[in-house]
């Protein structure tokens, strides 16, 4: 079975330093994407990053980049010189090869504070 | 930049009535999901549609809820009789389907209340 935690149910962290947000996966699939989505107070879900299992590098977007560690069964979320507008509920998602599903983290609210 | 557009965007209504809630995919989208998220639960996910044909309802409470896709451009979602526990934020999200890496993609999601 298909699992995603994320350990760190709220996270406060101060303007501009950077932040790493925790998740680990478990899966029998040989072949799986991961991928980070915020979501703001607002409520709307908003895709970061993806990346891929058979990815040779660690994926970035701007200031987001992905913490891949096969080994480990581990795919952080790194958030680099944070910012007031990065405060939001963040989920780690996976896929596996054999269906179009994803399964969702629970989320880590994270507040950055001024 | 095409979006996943979501009706109504909030809903009130009282026990015991139907509730429709409504998707449009992005054009040329043709994996379609709905998901339920609660403070309690999380993210649910309810059921998909691949191509127009249901895939799994597997989350879905088979006695009340019915989740339809009538053409490519319209998703609904319907709860006969609603409950109070149905009380939820209601998302659809669409994806291209063409690989793993491809990420959903979400509407803003129908805000319900049933009193």
């Amino acid at each position: 079975a298909q699992k995603i935690t994320q350990t760190q149910p709220g996270m406060f962290v101060q303007e501009k330093e950077a932040v790493t947000l925790d998740c680990t996966y478990d899966t029998s699939d040989p072949s799986y994407g991961l991928f980070w989505y915020k979501q703001p107070s607002s409520g709307e879900m908003i895709f970061l990053i993806y990346q891929g299992s058979y990815d040779q590098q660690n994926a970035t977007e701007g200031r987001y980049s992905l913490n891949f560690q096969k080994a480990r069964k581990s795919a952080n979320l790194v958030i680099s010189a944070s910012q007031l507008g990065d405060s939001a509920m963040y989920f780690c998602a996976m896929r596996g090869d054999r269906d179009d599903k994803i399964i969702f983290g629970k989320g880590t609210r994270l507040h950055i504070l001024p | 930049d095409a979006r996943v557009t979501q009706t109504p965007r909030h809903k009130v209504t009282e026990m015991g009535q139907e509730v429709t809630m409504r998707c449009q995919p992005i054009l040329g989208h043709n994996t379609v999901f709905w998901y339920r998220q609660t403070m309690m639960q999380g993210l649910e996910l309810l059921a998909y549609f691949r191509n127009r044909a249901p895939l799994d309802d597997s989350g879905m409470p088979k006695d009340r809820f019915s989740a339809e896709m009538p053409d490519a451009t319209l998703a609904t979602l319907k709860i006969q009789p609603s409950e109070p526990r149905d009380s939820a934020v209601y998302f659809c999200a669409s994806a291209t389907g063409q690989g793993i890496g491809q990420p959903q993609h979400f509407g803003d999601g129908t805000r319900l209340s049933i009193l």
